[in-house]
Formats: C-alpha cells, sequence, structure tokens
C-alpha cells in the first residue's frame, strides 16, 4: 500500500487570498487525483493530476481557480485560488496504479475561509 | 450521466448485521468499491467487486449485480467501531476515475 503524506492538514485562510496544498507518496504513482468534500457530504472529484502535463478537470471545477502540479510520479500540489467561504471544505489527495484497483487516501487538509 | 445513491443513514444495535445499498448508473464500469470513513478521517478501502457475485471478508461481505446495476456492503456482529460513513464508488474504464456515491452514516447502538 502506498502511504500518502499530505500538508497542511488544516488552515484557516482569509477571503481572497490562496492556499497550495502538497501531496507526496512514498513511491511512485501512475494516477494522482484531487477530491473535495464538503461538510456532511460525499467525495467529488475535482481533477486528475498528470505527470508533466496539465490536469484534466471534471465539469465545474478549472484550472484558474484550482491550479494543480505534478511535475514527478510522487508528488503534487493542488492550489485553491481567490478563496471565498465556499471553499471551506476538505481536500483530499488520492492515488492509485494501473492494475491495482485500490485507491488509497491522503489524510486531508481541512480549509476553512473566514 | 453518472448517478450513484446510497441511503443516506442507517441505524443498527452491537452485534446485528445491516446492509448497506447502492445503486448506480454509470456511462462505463470497471469495478465497485466500498470504502469506510471515521468522522475526521480519510476514506479507507474495504471491498472491492469486478464480477457479478458476492465477495467475502471476515465481518464484512460485499455483493454485485452488472445488470441490475446494484451492490450492497454487508456487514455482520456489528461493534461500535463500525459506526462510520460507508462510500461506494465505481470505477471508470479507460480514465481510471473513482465517482463515489453520496456516503452511508452508519450508526452502532449499544
Amino acid at each position: 500500500s502506498a502511504v500518502i503524506s499530505q500538508k497542511p492538514s488544516r488552515d484557516i485562510c482569509q477571503r481572497g487570498t490562496s492556499l497550495t496544498i502538497q501531496c507526496q507518496v512514498d513511491s511512485q504513482v501512475t494516477m494522482m487525483f484531487w477530491y473535495r468534500q464538503q461538510p456532511g457530504q460525499s467525495l467529488t472529484l475535482i481533477a486528475t493530476a498528470n505527470q508533466g502535463s496539465e490536469a484534466t478537470y471534471e465539469s465545474g471545477f478549472v484550472i484558474d481557480k484550482f491550479p494543480i502540479s505534478r511535475p514527478n510520479l510522487t508528488f503534487s500540489t493542488l492550489t485553491v485560488s481567490n478563496l471565498s467561504p465556499e471553499d471551506s471544505s476538505i481536500y483530499l489527495c488520492s492515488v492509485s496504479n494501473r492494475g491495482n484497483e485500490k485507491l488509497f487516501f491522503g489524510s486531508g487538509t481541512q480549509l476553512s475561509v473566514l | 450521466g453518472q448517478n450513484i445513491d446510497q441511503p443516506t443513514e442507517m441505524t443498527a444495535t452491537e452485534g446485528a448485521i445491516v446492509q448497506i445499498n447502492c445503486t448506480y448508473q454509470t456511462s462505463g464500469f470497471n469495478g465497485l468499491f466500498w470504502y469506510q470513513q471515521h468522522a475526521g478521517e480519510a476514506p479507507t478501502f474495504l471491498s472491492y467487486n469486478v464480477l457479478d457475485g458476492l465477495e467475502e471478508k471476515g465481518r464484512f461481505s460485499s455483493f454485485l449485480s452488472r445488470s441490475k446495476g446494484y451492490s450492497y456492503l454487508l456487514l455482520k456482529e456489528l461493534q461500535m467501531k463500525d459506526s462510520a460513513s460507508y462510500l461506494c464508488a465505481v470505477k471508470s474504464p479507460g480514465t481510471y476515475k473513482y465517482i463515489f456515491g453520496t456516503g452511508t452514516r452508519l450508526k452502532v447502538l449499544a
């Protein structure tokens, strides 16, 4: 199984600022995903982080608001830009490998926007 | 479109058996997964079905019927620590994306 280090674990940010979340995996993985989990709700896929190219975003999510980097097979960042209170949520990094069906999750980042 | 439905909440008694249902309508199917998520924690993998039938793993079993777009998670000999949310997820072929259902919050009472 993959060990995923996600940080920060939580942050409180001011409206209009940005927060960058880091996800580090202890081994090379094929797929990396970013999910959002709003209070009391299930997981919504934001995007698939692609190594060396632009991320693939889901409907309703755009690069300007959620820029993502993935410079190599073990690391990715998600930035949540121009924060508003509606962005208050848990953000989760997750990884999987082709041929291994399990999806592993980081511990999550609890973001509160004032 | 993608639609995965689960009951919002269920309550059961310690030692009992509970069945959590999941129905799905997705454009493509490459496996159905169940995850457990305790409050304030990340989801953890419970089970995976890609063929029809029952997969048993200790106290937990998961069933899949692809023709009906239906799965259930069966929890036996319930323990207080089983109080958690249970998430059903479908994996899309080709893209390797996992789409999650609404989640079922299970409360186990003494």
